[in-house]
């Protein structure tokens, strides 16, 4: 695998379950990304880890709860959400942060979720 | 703050026409990074090109060439003979010391090309 990898590509859930989306990056980055990718909605940063701390959580409902295990993975835990929590959500890595050429960040595929 | 304005939401081409995207931000850093990502529908965001504000030299990559001019803070993009791959979703984007080199979106273009 190169690049970063997202699975499930596509989620469908209720509002009652628990599921979580994972993010994998092989391009030995420090830094990574959740985005909220919904219609008609520039992208909206959600989280961000560096070295596997988290430095930025942009007003995230608590219903999304992230985690960084190690530099190559992050997670986003669902449970309870709504109808309007569906959307694409894009992981991202970067090798840094902070205004050098390094911290130019690449996508994965994304995973679209439906919440019924 | 910073803002990214792309006003074009949709552009729709015949293959092998030429299509330019425009792209104008603001913002009150005096060193700052643009950038141009394209998504297809599939989804993932490609990355294309990163432009430091220092460097105003335009870029020409294949078929795919930038014009950046700071004077009129603009950062365009130009596919020539457009192909029906190039059939996507194109985002400009900001980034600067301002908001913690997180990158601030435009809106983005649609670009159909019909053969």
């Amino acid at each position: 695998e190169t690049g970063v990898t997202q699975t499930p590509r596509h989620l469908v859930m209720g509002m009652t379950n628990k599921k979580s989306l994972k993010c994998e990056q092989h391009l030995g980055h420090n830094a990574m990304y959740w985005y909220k990718q919904s219609a008609k909605k520039p992208l909206e940063l959600m989280f961000v880890y560096n070295f596997k701390e988290q430095t930025e959580n942009n007003s995230v409902p608590s219903r999304f709860s992230p985690e960084c295990p190690n530099s190559s993975h992050l997670f986003l835990h669902l449970h309870t959400l709504q109808p309007e929590d569906s959307a694409l959500y894009l992981c991202a890595s970067s090798q840094d942060r902070g205004g050098s050429l390094s911290d130019t960040q690449y996508f994965g595929p994304g995973t679209r979720l439906t919440v019924l | 703050a910073q803002k990214v304005t792309q006003a074009q939401t949709e552009i729709s081409v015949v293959e092998k026409e030429d299509v330019t995207l425009d792209c104008v931000y603001e913002t009150r850093d005096t060193t700052y990074y643009l950038f141009w990502y394209k998504q297809p529908p599939s989804g993932e965001l490609v990355f294309l090109i990163r432009r430091n504000s220092f460097d105003e030299q335009n870029e020409i990559s294949g078929r795919y060439s930038w014009n950046f001019q700071k004077s009129t803070s603009s950062f365009n993009f130009t596919i020539t003979a457009s192909q029906v791959v190039d059939s996507a979703v194109y985002f400009c984007a900001l980034s600067g010391r301002s908001n913690d080199y997180k990158l601030s979106f435009g809106a983005g273009t649609t670009v159909t090309v019909r053969a």
